[in-house]
């Protein structure tokens, strides 16, 4: 049973970097042809996708996010990363990891998300 | 870049009543359009994939149809447990969300 947790610390101080691990666990995240996303919502508000990662290390991101978002991968835990630089309280967000699905689409990055982690949330403040 | 309207915003109705929930799109695009379910303090779930194929464990009274620019879900006989936001999602450039419809069943 695939399974993804989140974990990284719950308050980011404005200006600083955030940064989160997803832990995959019931599958590789280097299996073909598996790709990995973030996505945020603030609270109350709706779903924003950040970014994703492919099997084999390619990286792709939300274009509004793009200039501070790095996605990395760590295939030793099989865990996935998310880094955001410079935020702010715009930044704060239930963020969650999630799995895109394979079966049936063929679009990497671009198909539809089956699996979620549970989500952490993450409160920019001084 | 492609926005998805929803509507409406809030919806409530009855169980057994037939729900129907809009997605709009600001340019047309093929049937890569999905809708999730999000209960409160869950993660959302994935109901329905390719505007009109059911996710693996999803009850057939969800369905999705549409085209172009005009997606719908239909819940054909209302549960209570089908109170919930659903989101459509847009995956042509990347992944795009509407801003969600609220079904509260009474």
């Amino acid at each position: 049973q695939l399974q993804l947790q989140e974990s990284g610390p719950g308050l980011v101080r404005p200006s600083e970097t955030l940064s989160l691990t997803c832990t995959v666990s019931g599958d590789s995240i280097t299996r073909y042809p598996y790709y990995w996303g973030w996505v945020r919502q603030p609270p109350g508000k709706g779903l924003e996708w950040i970014g994703s990662l492919s099997y084999n290390g390619n990286t792709y991101y939300n274009p509004s996010l793009k200039s501070r978002v790095t996605i990395l991968v760590d295939t030793s835990k099989n865990q996935f990363s998310l880094k955001l630089t410079s935020v702010t309280a715009a930044d704060t967000a239930m963020y969650y990891c999630a799995r895109h699905a394979t079966n049936g689409c063929y679009a990497g990055f671009r198909c539809p998300l089956d699996y979620w982690g549970q989500g952490t949330l993450v409160t920019v403040s001084s | 870049e492609i926005v998805l309207t929803q509507s409406p915003a809030t919806l409530s109705l009855s169980p057994g009543e037939r729900a129907t929930l809009s997605c709009r799109a600001s340019q047309s695009f093929s049937s890569s359009l999905d809708w999730y379910q999000q209960k409160p303090g869950q993660a959302p779930r994935l109901l329905i994939y390719e505007a009109s194929k059911r996710a693996a464990g999803i009850p057939a009274r969800f369905s999705g149809s549409g085209s172009g620019t005009d997606f719908t879900l239909t819940i054909s006989s209302l549960e209570p447990e089908d109170s919930a936001v659903y989101y459509c999602q847009h995956r042509s450039d990347w992944l795009t969300f509407g801003g969600g419809t609220k079904l509260e069943i009474k």
